[in-house]
């Protein structure tokens, strides 16, 4: 199956400083890229979706200036989170889907454990 | 109402036990269905597709109830490697909503000795 890797796997860091999480597909040509967060004991939560060359389309109550995605390439997304405060402690996950992968198979990354103390 | 709903459980079973999951969804147009699992701090993997009639791969069965808005999946002769957490998803039907994913929370399964 198609693989998405991300990076870092997980990230500890100070309240205020920023942090980008990469998410890459490494065997396919990732058109649409998706952001998600978990937080312990809860469901995947869409943060936004991006298409590769524009702007990321964000979900409802999502801020998107505290949320930066930029999806410059059919391979990789960044999600960064700016002036990170403690309740942005969550796992961050991406996925892709694109051509060859079906048009409704999104192939997940290892997601990111990000910490903010 | 949660767009889609499932018992957070945990169930405790022993090993070699049948076990079943139920999901339930609020929207009538969604057209595609799924469980997933997920692993302690890991992410979600597909685990199956599931179609109106009924699917069947090796020791899971999953089931679709389109009137009732239902979703099941049914483990036969649990492992213990099978514990974790069984995400219901869907696909709603919406003009411009791509292929955007609608996760429940989530059914913790613990398999026992």
């Amino acid at each position: 199956g198609a693989v998405v890797s991300q990076h870092p796997s997980w990230v500890i860091c100070k309240s205020g400083t920023s942090v980008k999480i990469e998410c890459r597909s490494l065997d396919f040509q990732a058109t649409t890229m998706f952001w998600y967060r978990q937080f312990p004991k809860q469901s995947l939560m869409l943060m936004a979706t991006s298409n590769e060359g524009s702007k990321a389309t964000y979900e409802q109550g999502v801020e998107k200036d505290k949320f930066l995605i930029n999806h410059a390439s059919l391979t990789l997304s960044t999600l960064t989170v700016t002036s990170a405060h403690p309740e942005d402690s969550s796992f961050y996950i991406c996925s892709a889907s694109g051509s060859g992968t079906g048009d409704y198979e999104q192939y997940f990354g290892p997601g990111t454990r990000l910490t903010v103390t | 109402r949660k767009e889609v709903e499932q018992d957070p459980g945990p169930f405790n079973v022993p090993e070699g036990a049948t076990v079943a999951f139920n999901c339930t969804y609020s929207n009538s147009a969604s057209q595609s269905f799924f469980w997933y699992r997920q692993d302690c701090r890991k992410e979600p993997k597909l685990l199956m597709s599931v179609y109106s009639s009924g699917n069947e791969d090796g020791r899971f069965t999953a089931q679709l109830n389109r009137a009732s808005q239902y979703i099941s999946l049914l483990i036969r002769d649990s492992k213990l490697s099978d514990s974790a957490t069984y995400l219901c998803v869907v696909k709603p039907e919406l003009t411009g909503g791509g292929n955007k994913l609608t996760f429940g929370t989530g059914t913790q399964l613990k398999v026992e000795l």
